[in-house]
């Protein structure tokens, strides 16, 4: 089946720093990318959608500025959490699909995110 | 919108009973629906799913089928283990937006 790799699985860096996340489909080429926020015992909220070669498309709410969503392969989607605060900290996870395969996204293994 | 609704948790059953986890949707046009499971510190795996109607997904002996009549897609496995202790998440998505759309997860625990 279809791989996203995500990337780190976990990390953890200092209030006022900046962190990317990188998303990558190993054996597809991934026309659309998605970045989901998951709070503990919580569900996944969809933070952005991005296709590649546009610019994101965030959800209310997502402040732009902050979480930067990059998507400039078919095989690579970075987010960039910037001057990260400990409200920062959270469950992220990608998932990326390609219209021709239907309407299946495949997830990455999600990045833990701890801010100090 | 598109919405997905499943039942709370936590669910806790005894080793080899019957689960059942209720959810239903509200979609416009024809979603295709899924069931994923995510283990403790883990991403989201998927479990089963179904594209149209009165399809049965089904995967490691659980089973939902799509019933558009009454907008469900529940989950059931006969028997469960100690092993299927985890959190179970309904979605469906379409493809007029490509978006996932996420139910609140329901949590299971299983007892030896």
């Amino acid at each position: 089946g279809a791989v996203v790799s995500q990337h780190p699985s976990w990390v953890i860096c200092k209030s006022g720093t900046s962190v990317k996340i990188e998303c990558r489909s190993l054996d597809f080429q991934a026309t659309t990318m998605f970045w989901y926020r998951q709070f503990p015992k919580q569900s996944l909220m969809l933070m952005a959608t991005s296709n590649e070669g546009s610019k994101a498309t965030y959800e209310q709410g997502v402040e732009k500025d902050k979480f930067l969503i990059n998507h400039a392969s078919l095989t690579l989607s970075t987010l960039t959490v910037t001057s990260a605060h400990p409200e920062d900290s959270s469950f992220y996870i990608c998932s990326a699909r390609n219209s021709v395969m239907g309407t299946e996204a495949f997830f990455g293994q999600g990045t833990r995110l701890t801010v100090v | 919108g598109n919405s997905v609704t499943q039942m709370e948790g936590p669910v806790t059953l005894s080793e080899e009973a019957f689960l059942t986890i209720n959810c239903t949707y509200t979609a416009t046009g024809y979603p295709s629906l899924f069931w994923y499971v995510q283990y403790p510190g883990e991403g989201l795996q998927l479990l089963l799913k179904a594209t149209k109607a009165d399809d049965k997904g089904s995967n490691k002996g659980f089973e939902a089928t799509y019933r558009k009549e009454t907008t469900s897609f529940h989950l059931e496995k006969g028997s469960v283990q100690v092993s299927d202790s985890a959190v179970y998440f309904c979605a469906l998505s379409n493809t007029g937006g490509f978006k996932t759309i996420f139910g609140a997860g329901t949590r299971l625990f299983v007892k030896a």
